[in-house]
């Protein structure tokens, strides 16, 4: 089974700070994925990457940016953390081509 | 962009009941719509999903039904059982390299015995 690994289950953090998020996926999957889920909002698009050093905004990009240096690893970076950014933050990977995602545990982020 | 509605938000359903969970979407070019269910304290898991060349898509005891010239796609949940119960999200794409998905709001379902 394919196995998407999100380092955190829960996470708090001060506000103003820099936070990373760590997502890896071990199937060799050329797409990855960053959502926030909210309650009443659904999951919303954060960021995505079809391959390796590339990435392009979603819908709610404005807060965060991302790294893709290797194939396996995406990581969402919060530059400075605000309590608007509460969420639970899922990570999430697809073989191109196919177009089912498999989704992470998720990282539940609360900034104070 | 593509808009993907969903209701109802919750729904309460006995055990052996049927459940109907509905979706609409705004861009007629999108031709692949996925269902996907997140139990607690878990990560969403796709369990059904249909292509817009086909109508009606069952998997044992769950269905997708779509109709593109509505632009409208259902979930449809015959005896349910407890394990049923958890949050369901429908989803659109585009298909192609640079495809993704938009989900909508979520259902909340709760099968009770």
């Amino acid at each position: 089974d394919v196995k998407v690994t999100q380092s955190s289950r829960y996470l708090v953090k001060r506000t103003g700070e820099k936070v990373f998020l760590e997502c890896v996926q071990d199937m060799d999957h050329e797409n990855m994925f960053w959502y926030r889920q909210d309650p009443g909002l659904g999951l919303r698009l954060i960021y995505f990457s079809y391959d390796v050093k590339m990435k392009e905004k979603g819908d709610i990009p404005e807060g965060y940016s991302v790294s893709r240096e290797k194939k396996e690893r995406f990581s969402l970076i919060l530059e400075s953390a605000s309590t608007n950014q509460t969420s639970m933050y899922l990570c999430a990977s697809r073989l191109t081509g196919y177009y089912g995602y498999t989704f992470g545990s998720g990282t539940r982020l609360t900034v104070v | 962009g593509e808009n993907v509605e969903q209701h109802p938000s919750t729904l309460s359903v006995q055990e052996g009941d049927s459940a109907v969970i509905k979706c609409t979407y705004s861009d007629s070019a999108s031709n692949y719509f996925p269902w996907y269910k997140q139990e607690l304290g878990k990560g969403p898991q796709l369990i059904i999903d249909i292509r817009s060349n086909v109508g009606e898509k069952k998997d044992q005891r769950i269905a997708v039904t779509l109709n593109k010239t509505a632009k409208h796609f259902s979930l449809h949940i015959t005896e349910t059982q407890p394990e049923d119960s958890a949050v369901y999200f429908c989803a659109a794409s585009r298909t192609g390299t640079a495809s993704k998905l938009t989900f909508g709001t979520g259902t909340r379902l709760q099968v009770t015995l």
